[in-house]
């Protein structure tokens, strides 16, 4: 069936280091892709999100693009910050059907 | 402004008791979901609805039950007959069931005691 595996975490950062959280998926179409972000004792807010082979999602510095040839959605930041820490979801969904498949999560601390 | 409100935040329940959770909508959304999240894992889908009156199970429907009466309304029952009902859910709503993108609630955080 269809799945979503994220890097492990938890991830710990210093802040403006470069982030990349891992993101593969396994579809039996051509999924669409998301990211999102769970700030401690909240609900998930959609970060960015593609739609098609190529496509780079893109959102408050965060960056992901949708990779078919290695069915991938890496999600990568430049410089991080404090506020990023957080609980981050990689997702998928094929056309069509009727749920999201959501990875396990990779939790990211950045210190100061 | 429009959104989806989960209530209450922290509730908590003595084994062997139904407990309600409520979802409510104002954006319109045809479908709606319910989804439990427990530490260091994923979301795992409970129940989803695509429109009043029809509601469908998810990967984990045992011992839970939901209602659609209204189409801004998605109440989660936790039965007695959840065997380990200590969880953080989740609310979400989509345009349609074929709609991606998917809008979540606060969530509601229950303890059995």
């Amino acid at each position: 069936g269809d799945s979503v595996t994220q890097m492990e975490g938890p991830v710990t950062l210093s802040e403006e280091a470069f982030l990349t959280i891992n993101c593969t998926y396994t579809a039996t179409g051509y999924p669409s892709l998301f990211w999102y972000v769970q700030y401690p004792g909240e609900g998930l807010q959609l970060l960015l999100k593609a739609t098609k082979a190529d496509d780079k999602g893109s959102n408050k510095g965060f960056e992901a693009t949708y990779r078919k040839e290695t069915t991938s959605f890496h999600l990568e930041k430049g410089s991080v910050q404090v506020s990023d820490s957080a609980v981050y979801f990689c997702a998928s969904i094929i056309q069509g059907a009727q749920k999201l498949v959501f990875g396990q999560g990779t939790r990211l601390t950045i210190n100061p | 402004d429009g959104g989806i409100t989960q209530s209450p935040k922290y509730l908590f329940r003595k084994e062997g008791q139904n407990v309600t959770l409520s979802c409510e909508q104002n954006l319109n959304h045809d479908a709606m979901y319910w989804y439990r999240q427990d530490p260091g894992q994923g979301l795992r889908l409970i129940y989803y609805s695509q429109i009043v009156n029809d509601f469908q199970k998810g990967d984990i429907a045992e011992g839970y039950s939901v209602s659609r009466e209204k189409k801004e309304s998605f109440p989660l029952t936790v039965t007695s007959a959840q065997k380990n009902p200590t969880a953080f859910y989740l609310c979400a709503s989509s345009i349609g069931i074929h709609w991606n993108e998917q809008f979540f609630g606060p969530g509601t955080r229950l303890t059995v005691l």
